[in-house]
């Protein structure tokens, strides 16, 4: 079974600090998203990373795959208060649709 | 940027009445999928569909739901007769080649 973990689950960090939000994965999966949700709304797509080594960068995000590790990584640099969301990874095998999330990570930056 | 539209965004019922949540996936995708997420928990995949049939289910995916998708446009998960344990944000996705986009998501409350 797959099974998907997130840390922290909550993070409270400060404007213009860097941070690294982790996903473990127990299973060789094929796709690996990140999305961002904001309270009552829907999922936003930030990145998704298909391949060992894969690197996406959006703005202050960075995503990372190392699939021999089974971990991903969202890096967050600088941070501003609009980054304030939960940030979950999902996860799937090879040759199933089903996306598996993890927990989430709700993340507040201060001003 | 194309979109996932689901309706309604809010829907009340009452124990045991069967509702039908409907979604408009992004018009040249392939793959069809209904998740769930309780409130302040994380997001759960109820089932997959490709090519006019359910490809994936998961465990709560019971003989109360079912999908389908009965035009080229819409895309729709039925409750049978509903519990209030069914109580939840429905989100209704698609997916082309590699991103999968969530809709708005339908709250369902069932007193």
């Amino acid at each position: 079974e797959l099974k998907v973990e997130q840390n922290p689950l909550f993070l409270s960090m400060q404007e213009g600090k860097n941070y690294t939000i982790y996903c473990n994965y127990s299973t060789t999966s094929d796709r690996l998203y990140w999305y961002r949700q904001d309270p009552g709304k829907s999922l936003e797509s930030l990145f998704v990373l298909l391949s060992n080594g894969a690197v996406k960068q959006e703005g202050r995000l960075m995503a990372s795959l190392d699939t021999k590790a089974r971990l991903s990584t969202l890096h967050i640099t600088a941070a501003v208060h609009d980054l304030s969301a939960t940030y979950f990874c999902a996860v799937s095998r090879g040759g199933s649709e089903k996306l598996v999330f993890g927990k989430g990570t709700k993340l507040t930056v201060n001003p | 940027e194309p979109e996932v539209t689901q309706t309604p965004s809010h829907q009340v019922t009452q124990m045991g009445q069967e509702v039908i949540l409907r979604c408009v996936p992004i018009s040249n995708h392939l793959y069809f999928y209904w998740y769930r997420q309780i409130l302040g928990q994380k997001v759960e995949f109820l089932v997959s569909f490709y090519n006019n049939e359910i490809s994936e289910k998961s465990e709560i995916f019971d003989d109360q739901f079912s999908v389908e998708r009965p035009d080229g446009s819409n895309f729709t998960l039925k409750i049978r007769s509903t519990k209030l344990e069914d109580s939840a944000m429905y989100f209704c996705a698609s997916r082309g080649f590699e991103k999968l986009f969530f809709g708005s998501g339908t709250q369902l409350s069932v007193l």
